[in-house]
């Protein structure tokens, strides 16, 4: 348990629908972290919440649009999706830029995704 | 190539055995991390190691790093079954709030 949760573990959806994945940190932090991983490829940073801003925007395509309400929270709603876009979404949590030991993140366990 | 490559992609070892795992990154860095991952499970951090530091232990994990050769291993020693996973090198890129993650070795210790 790494103190960060993620919902829904798996979730399979078509073209057309529209959901969220939630991710929720209960460690105090302040940086916040969507990745995606695909098979065979390296973990591919999509976003980077820092204090509620949004500090960074891997060129990912305006189907995926994440939302941070507060420092613990972290969302990725989802619509129009493509098949290749199936893959392992994961959160993760750092304690921000002004932390001496920023750079290490916390995982979430992930959500599967499927895209029929 | 990328950032943080591991070498190498897949390794089977017995029980018992010593595993050693590679990584080589192109640009400078403030620290290096090593991760670790379950099949399907979000990544567990082991050990960070920074740009001044040449080897560093925690338990039975024992890296390195050489920022002359831009490369760093992970030994695991005396692996247990429970050691299979997957395992990544990360970078920062100076920022502190970004990491660049390789490809990962799979790491395979049969009982």
């Amino acid at each position: 348990e790494t103190g960060v949760t993620q919902t829904p573990r798996h979730l399979v959806m078509g073209m057309t629908n529209k959901k969220s994945l939630k991710c929720e940190q209960h460690l105090g932090h302040n940086a916040m972290y969507w990745y995606k991983q695909s098979a065979k490829k390296p973990l591919e940073l999509m976003f980077v919440y820092n204090f509620k801003e949004q500090t960074e925007n891997n060129s990912v395509p305006s189907r995926f649009s994440p939302e941070c309400p507060n420092s613990s929270h972290l969302f990725l709603h989802l619509h129009t999706l493509q098949p290749e876009d199936s893959a392992l979404y994961l959160c993760a949590s750092s304690q921000g830029w002004l932390a001496e030991l920023a750079d290490t993140q916390y995982f979430g366990p992930g959500t599967r995704l499927t895209v029929l | 190539s990328q950032q943080g490559e591991e070498d190498p992609q897949a390794l089977s070892i017995q029980e018992g055995e010593n595993a050693t795992m590679n990584c080589s990154y192109k640009t400078s860095i403030n620290n290096l991390q090593w991760y670790r991952q379950n099949s399907g499970r979000g990544l567990v951090h082991l050990i960070l190691i920074r740009s001044n530091e040449r080897e560093k232990h925690s338990g039975r994990l024992r890296v390195t790093l050489d920022t002359s050769k831009k490369s760093s291993s992970l030994l695991i020693t005396a692996s247990r079954a429970a050691d299979t996973a997957s395992y990544f090198c990360a970078t920062d890129e100076g920022s502190g709030d970004k990491l660049t993650f390789g490809t990962g070795t799979r790491l395979a210790v049969r009982p």
